[in-house]
């Protein structure tokens, strides 16, 4: 069975950096890609960004260049995301997701999620 | 305000049917396929339609998913209390170079 498992909760100090990993099972790691989607409290979904996990290729949301991270170690089947210059605005639960499926990357789907990792920025 | 705009919440009575709408444009769901996700409170998303209208296995198919032009929207068909959840539409966008997702709706189940 697919499945992905993150890391757990993270408290920072705003201007500090969260890495945020996802270690999946289940099937052959490097044929999907893993994307990163946030959703900050009460809020909807927000896309962050994508890495295939075959060749370290991203894709990050330009409102994130810059400041976001995603990586990934074949050998131990695990992805990551690290964010840097945290703000308020930061607090979210951030999810990995496996994605793939499509005949071509605009058909892709999301599917499974990881359990979701809150990250908290208070001073 | 989101890109794929939803209505923010619906409701029903059991054994109802039910439908969600979620509007696009020719960057996203024009020409790209649209994708449902289910999230139970306090929970992750789950994938509830892919390619417009495919249900993964183990989906009821009392959930139903179809898209015409720039819309899309999700049936639900003989509503029931374990449905109550939000609801988010999402699509590539090709404009904008990012996958998109609607606001959300909340489902009630009355």
């Amino acid at each position: 069975q697919v499945h992905l498992v993150q890391s757990g909760a993270e408290v920072k100090k705003p201007g500090a950096s969260v890495k945020v990993s996802c270690k999946a099972s289940g099937y052959i790691f490097s044929t999907y890609g893993i994307s990163w989607v946030r959703q900050a409290p009460g809020q909807g979904l927000e896309w962050m960004g994508w890495i295939n996990t075959y060749n370290g290729n991203t894709n990050y949301a330009q409102k994130l260049q810059g400041r976001v991270t995603m990586t990934t170690d074949t050998s131990s089947t695990t992805s990551y995301m690290e964010l840097r210059g945290l703000r308020s605005g930061d607090t979210a639960v951030y999810y990995c997701a496996r994605e793939g499926g499509g005949l071509s990357g605009s058909d892709n789907w999301f599917d499974p999620w990881g359990q979701g990792t809150l990250v908290t920025v208070s001073s | 305000q989101s890109v794929l705009p939803q209505p923010p919440s619906a409701s029903g009575t059991p054994g109802q049917r039910v439908t969600i709408s979620c509007s696009g444009s020719r960057s996203n769901i024009g020409i790209n396929a649209v994708n449902w996700y289910q999230q139970l409170p306090g929970t992750a998303p789950k994938l509830l339609i892919y390619s417009n209208n495919q249900r993964p296995s183990g989906v009821p198919d009392r959930f139903s998913g179809s898209k015409s032009g720039t819309s899309a929207s999700l049936a639900i068909s003989g509503l029931q209390s374990e449905d109550e959840a939000d609801y988010y539409c999402s699509a590539w966008d090709d404009s904008l170079n990012v996958w998109v997702f609607g606001g959300g709706t909340k489902l009630t189940v009355l």
